[in-house]
């Protein structure tokens, strides 16, 4: 089956510490999406790529860094510059990076600060 | 800029119908909706194009009215699987999908 695979489903950091949230798809989607996820607030997009080699940043970017080396692949690295990085982050894929198409999302990571 | 849902939450019987909201400031070029169960992935049910068209969920409708920059989520006949969050995404031309901030949807028996 299709589908998008984030692990781990639960991590935890420490103070200082750079951490990587993995993404997987294999739907042959070209667009993929990171977003951070507060209790009332809604999904807010940290990046998103439209293609292989390329990505940009969302509304929230700050603290946090991704690398789209494979179609496939899109992972996020949380890094120590992220003061309050305790949310839960969900990656999505699109076929395309448009309005019309829905975006498909992973089961989430969950992160919290040690 | 991000649009306003309503109402927040809502509780209904089994069976009773719900409208859920959403409201932008701006003109939009397509509305999205998805539903989450807790801790789970949202799951995708519909997509409102400016101009009529939509894709999405043949048991779930919804509507899209340009000019008052708004779209609504009907639930009929709900059932108990209903239950979740309800989050709308618009996109603005120009900008990137933005969502709002949920209606939680309780079913009770």
């Amino acid at each position: 089956d299709g589908g998008i695979t984030q692990s781990p489903k639960y991590l935890f950091r420490k103070e200082g510490q750079n951490v990587t949230l993995s993404c997987e798809q294999n739907l042959n989607h070209d667009a993929m999406y990171w977003y951070r996820q507060d209790p009332g607030q809604g999904l807010r997009l940290i990046y998103y790529s439209q293609i292989v080699n390329d990505f940009q940043k969302g509304d929230i970017a700050e603290g946090y860094s991704v690398s789209r080396e494979k179609k496939e692949s899109f992972p996020l690295t949380v890094t120590s510059a992220q003061k309050n990085p305790t949310a839960f982050y969900l990656c999505a894929s699109s076929i395309e990076d448009r309005g019309s198409q829905p975006q498909h999302f992973g089961d989430g990571t969950r992160l919290s600060i040690l | 800029q991000q649009p306003v849902q309503s109402p927040q939450a809502v509780i209904l019987r089994e069976g009773e119908d719900a409208v859920i909201n959403c409201s932008s400031s701006k003109a939009l070029y397509s509305v999205h909706w998805y539903r989450q169960k807790h801790g789970e992935a949202p799951v995708f049910l519909m997509i409102l194009l400016k101009g009529g068209e939509q894709k999405g969920h043949d048991k779930i409708s919804a509507s899209f009215n340009e000019k008052k920059q708004q779209s609504s989520l009907y639930l009929t006949a709900s059932q108990l699987s209903y239950s979740g969050t309800y989050f709308c995404g618009t996109e603005i031309i120009d900008e990137k999908l933005t969502f709002g901030t949920g209606t939680r949807l309780t079913i009770i028996p």
